[in-house]
């Protein structure tokens, strides 16, 4: 069964532009979480889709945005880059329940702004 | 002051060594407690989730929650080298969003 998949894994943008990630779940999985790492904050909660809706949102601001399709694949966005954007971020994918008790990560997409 | 408290090390043990991770939490509405380790350049891995106090064992790992003083650990027994990553602890109020500790880098030196 293959595990969560990220692409890209590496990207390098400069300040002021836009980017979009993807993220394509386990199969059958129908929530997606996304997750910012960085060295000082840590894991930091963006958002998640379950069935097309985002059903939950953390404290970022509004110019990360997401959204998850049909197939349960899901892009996150970032637009107005800065450069306190640059980290690892991560999705998880967890199956129809309403806990994320086993949520499966991916290898995570780190981006660099410059 | 964070929701969620985790000493980041960096913590080196020889191998063999029982190794003793921690977390402290404030919200007392987290309900499932979950514990991640973490390879440099991975995605974290899930090892170990609990939901009530108490003690909860997987091979060489158990699993630790005292609700009453919002603590919990995870002990690793008979620690191998290939144990070394960072080890995240995370938790839910029951909603699908992890509040992660920030983790502790571990060593297992052979």
């Amino acid at each position: 069964k293959a595990g969560v998949t990220q692409t890209p894994r590496y990207l390098i943008k400069t300040r002021g532009q836009q980017v979009t990630l993807s993220c394509s779940p386990i199969s059958g999985h129908r929530s997606v979480s996304w997750y910012q790492q960085t060295p000082g904050q840590g894991l930091q909660f963006l958002f998640e889709y379950f069935s097309e809706t985002q059903r939950n949102k953390g404290n970022f601001p509004g110019r990360f945005s997401g959204r998850q399709f049909s197939n349960s694949r899901s892009e996150m966005n970032v637009s107005t880059l800065e450069l306190g954007d640059s980290a690892l971020y991560l999705c998880a994918s967890s199956g129809a329940g309403g806990m994320n008790t086993e949520a499966f990560f991916g290898q995570g997409t780190r981006l660099t702004v410059v | 002051q964070k929701e969620v408290e985790q000493d980041p090390g960096p913590l080196s043990v020889p191998e063999g060594a029982i190794v003793s991770l921690n977390c402290t939490y404030s919200n007392s509405a987290f309900q499932y407690f979950m514990w991640y380790r973490q390879y440099s350049r991975k995605g974290p891995e899930l090892l170990m989730y609990t939901y009530s106090s108490g003690n909860k064992e997987d091979g060489r790992f158990t699993a630790q929650v005292d609700k009453s003083s919002k603590y919990i650990s995870l002990f690793i027994r008979d620690s191998q080298p290939s144990d070394s990553a960072t080890y995240l602890c995370a938790m839910n109020p029951g909603a699908n969003n992890l509040f992660f500790g920030t983790g502790t880098r571990l060593t297992v030196i052979p």
